[in-house]
Order: C-alpha cells, then structure tokens, then sequence
C-alpha cells in the first residue's frame, strides 16, 4: 500500500516560513492535499490539487508537489498556526484514500 | 452552508455493534461521494471507507473490510456506518466527510466518540 511520510514535527519563530514534508514514491504524479487540525477541532483543507487553496484560507498558504516530495509552506507563520497538519492523496492502485502521520507545527 | 452533523457514537463492549451516522444539508447530497475517517485519541487521521454519490462503488480500509459497512439514503441526506465485531483499536473519533472537485475532504463534520470497551 501506498505510504505518506511526514516529520513528526516543525517549529519556527513567528513571522518566518515553515515548511512541512510529504514524501511518498512519484508523489508528483498525484494530487496532493493538505489539512489543519487545531486540539479539539476537525481537520480543515487549506490546501488541495497541490497548490489550490479553498475559499477563506489565507495566502499564507501554498503548495508544492514534485517528484518524491511535496510541500506545504505557510508564510509569516502567526501564533494562530500552530497545528497538527496532514497530507493526503487518493492512492489508485489500492482504491484507497491516503494520510500521511501528520506534522505538529510549533510556533516558537 | 455545508453543514455534517455526526451522530450515534457511544460506548460498546469489544466484539458488539453500533451504527454511526451522518446527517447532511446545504448542498445536494446526491451529487457527491462521502466519507468515514477516524482518529484515535491522540492519534493520526485513519480513512475508513468511502461511497460514492451513487453508491455504485464503496471502499474499505484494510483494518476494517468485512466488519464495518458504509451506506447513504440519498432520500435522507444521510450517511451512515455500521460497524460490527468491533474491538479496542477501533475507539476514536469517528468523522464524515465530503469530497470536493477531487479526492480532497473538503467539508468534515465535528465528529462522534466511539469507545470500545469492557
């Protein structure tokens, strides 16, 4: 089965860039889609088909997607950041959908 | 607006049923195809099951194929799950969700705890 590797997690001062890893083998041929998850709360997509974001969510958020990786970069990172933050794509050959471990991000 | 409103959690003894469901509105159920993902406490997101909006195809996790089966009632505006032979491991917050132009989740509900437990 198809698997999404994250790092377990990212810190960084406020105002700098994060930047959160998936990797997974040619995941630049898939579209990747990224989630926020706040204690408590459920997830919210701040980032689809790579490097779309839905209504309401800030351009701070953006996506990247090539070869075995993709990325998800927020910049000028807010306290109001900090987050589990998941990737996910839809693996075909499995008919599955895919998670990967999740990033905590930690806002310094 | 989408709202997902998640329902029937609760506890249950290891190798007993319960049924989840998921009542929908603002946007036309019909069309689109759901979703079943969990999280144990403390853990990562675990996708469980989707349906498609016509339920002409339906797939499963490994960890849950042949115990838990997903179902719509398009007539309803509902999504449900039932799940059977349950065991500890299957405790978690259990939330639908709805697809959105692609395979992105792009609508989830608040969720409903199942715990699973003598």
């Amino acid at each position: 089965s198809y698997v999404l590797t994250q790092p377990p997690s990212v810190s960084v001062a406020p105002g700098q860039t994060a930047r959160i890893t998936c990797g997974g083998s040619n995941i630049g041929r898939k579209s990747v889609h990224w989630y926020q998850q706040k204690p408590g709360q459920a997830p919210v997509l701040v980032v689809y088909d790579d490097s779309d974001r839905p209504s309401g969510i800030p351009e701070r958020f953006s996506g990247s997607n090539s070869g075995n990786t993709a990325t998800l970069t927020i910049s000028r990172v807010e306290a109001g950041d900090e987050a589990d933050y998941y990737c996910q794509v839809w693996d075909s050959s499995s008919d599955h959908v895919v998670f990967g471990g999740g990033t905590k991000l930690t806002v310094l | 607006e989408v709202q997902l409103v998640e329902s029937g959690g609760g506890l249950v003894k290891p190798g007993g049923s319960l049924r989840v469901s998921c009542a929908a509105s603002g946007f036309t159920f019909s069309n689109y195809t759901m979703n079943w993902v969990r999280q144990a406490p403390g853990k990562g997101l675990e996708w469980v099951s989707c349906i498609s909006s016509s339920s002409s195809y339906i797939y499963y996790a490994d960890s849950v194929k042949g115990r838990f089966t997903i179902s719509r009632d398009n007539a309803k505006n509902s999504l449900y799950l039932q799940m059977n032979s349950l065991r500890a491991e299957d405790t978690a917050v259990y939330y639908c969700a709805r697809d959105g132009s692609g395979w992105e989740l792009r609508y989830w509900g608040q969720g409903t705890l199942v715990t699973v437990s003598s």
